[in-house]
């Protein structure tokens, strides 16, 4: 068990949709990162928060958004759903602030938009 | 994005057998340099983080090194398992802190 809780497993929702993702990082973490998984791809970044503030973007579209709540908790808010954002969302959590941490990560987020 | 790469792409080995990966990055903006083991239907697990040039870390029967001058790093397994079975990834965390994965490297042990 690593530590890092995400909720809900699974999702399911239709196109144009919205819906949240939550994470609540490994006791003591301070940076959260939430990475996609879709279809025979790798892990890809989207974006990094630490300490409640962003502090790194990766390939995150428009349409989706994050935050980082005083609690440490994140959520990931993902808008307007189309059938390519199903995906596995995974978020991780460290106690640094850049890479010189390893990355906790959590069981992810099942998304699936039909 | 990061220009990770990863090869191979996949590897069948016997077990008993000892096998070697790499992981290629850019070396202008290294930070560090992570390596994870990844088990089909689990989440991404930390073997090293690594972050001078010349560094060699050990986990049993997994080693490591890392050369940031010309940008590579090779993970070692000795002696496979097919418990060793797994995507292994690699991550070079740069400066600007995007943390970027590279595709991976599918690792069978044949018993």
């Amino acid at each position: 068990d690593s530590g890092v809780t995400q909720t809900p497993k699974h999702l399911i929702t239709a196109t144009g949709q919205r819906v949240t993702l939550r994470c609540s990082p490994r006791s003591g973490d301070l940076s959260v990162y939430w990475y996609q998984q879709s279809l025979d791809q790798g892990l890809q970044f989207l974006i990094q928060y630490y300490n409640g503030e962003e502090r790194a973007k990766g390939n995150i579209l428009e349409r989706f958004s994050a935050q980082q709540f005083p609690d440490l908790h994140s959520e990931l808010n993902l808008s307007s759903l189309e059938l390519g954002d199903s995906a596995l969302y995974f978020c991780a959590s460290s106690g640094a602030p850049r890479g010189e941490s390893p990355l906790h990560f959590g069981n992810g987020t099942r998304l699936t938009v039909t | 994005i990061l220009n990770v790469e990863q090869s191979p792409q996949s590897l069948h080995v016997q077990e008993g057998d000892s096998t070697n990966f790499t992981c290629s990055f850019p070396s202008s903006n290294f930070y560090a340099l992570h390596w994870y083991r990844w088990e089909t239907a689990k989440s991404p697990e930390a073997l090293f983080v690594m972050t001078l040039n010349g560094d060699e870390k050990k986990k049993g029967r997994i080693s490591a090194t890392l050369n940031t001058k010309e940008g590579y790093s090779y993970l070692y397994i000795k002696g496979s398992q097919p418990e060793d079975s797994a995507t292994y990834l690699c991550a070079p965390p740069n400066t600007g802190n995007q943390f970027y994965f590279g595709t991976g490297t599918s690792l069978t042990v044949i018993p």
